[in-house]
């Protein structure tokens, strides 16, 4: 089955700055590459995905790129704010996704 | 839209008993997920249906947990018997358009 790897488990950055999260997977058959933020104690929400058709996809203050080559996709988060800090996880996968195991995310305000 | 509902939000139980969760799904999503999450780790899947049929059960303790959805809307989720180990929270998941999920606010469970 699918395995994601996810890298750093936690980051901190000053607000203002970036952010990239990184994550790794292994079945060259998995096309779809989701994003979630999960704030304590709340749902994980959807927050960027993408297709294997697409290279990269941006959405505001985020952005996701994926290079099927090497199996890796990454989040960018630009302008960092205090409310960007939470968990986020990358999956990755066909007609389901495995997730990663997470990174907490702290923005120094 | 309204979205995923799931209830309880929290249940405590001992081990040895049993517990069951519910979820309703959004509004026409055929595919319905429940995921464990452990504290500190991403969410687990335990099993994907897709109407009320079984997709995917191959993470799912078939000793101790049962899933079902009978009319293809609504699921339950049942641990009997619970274990420490199964302290987490339970997510319910659908979609429309497989992968693509949203997810339920959770069941928080203790066991104790």
């Amino acid at each position: 089955g699918e395995n994601v790897e996810q890298h750093p488990s936690t980051l901190s950055v000053q607000e203002g700055d970036s952010a990239v999260i990184k994550c790794t997977y292994s079945d060259s058959a998995s096309n779809y590459f989701p994003w979630y933020k999960q704030e304590l104690g709340k749902r994980p929400q959807l927050i960027i995905d993408i297709r294997s058709n697409v290279g990269e996809k941006k959405d505001q203050r985020i952005a996701v790129t994926l290079n099927k080559t090497a199996k890796h996709f990454s989040l960018h988060i630009t302008e960092t704010q205090p409310e960007d800090s939470a968990v986020y996880f990358c999956a990755g996968g066909y007609q389901k996704v495995t997730f990663g195991t997470g990174t907490k995310l702290q923005v120094i305000p | 839209e309204a979205g995923v509902a799931q209830s309880p939000r929290y249940k405590i139980i001992e081990k040895r008993q049993s517990v069951a969760f519910w979820c309703n799904p959004i509004s026409g999503h055929a595919t319905l997920y429940w995921y464990q999450q452990i504290l500190g780790q991403g969410p687990k899947l335990l099993i994907q249906f897709q109407n009320n049929g079984v997709v995917d059960d191959s993470q799912l303790p078939k000793d101790r947990f049962s899933a079902e959805r009978l009319k293809g809307v609504d699921s339950t989720l049942k641990i009997q018997p619970a274990k420490l180990e199964d302290s987490a929270v339970y997510l319910c998941a659908s979609s429309q358009s497989p992968p693509s999920t949203f997810f339920g606010q959770g069941t928080r469970l203790t066991v104790v």
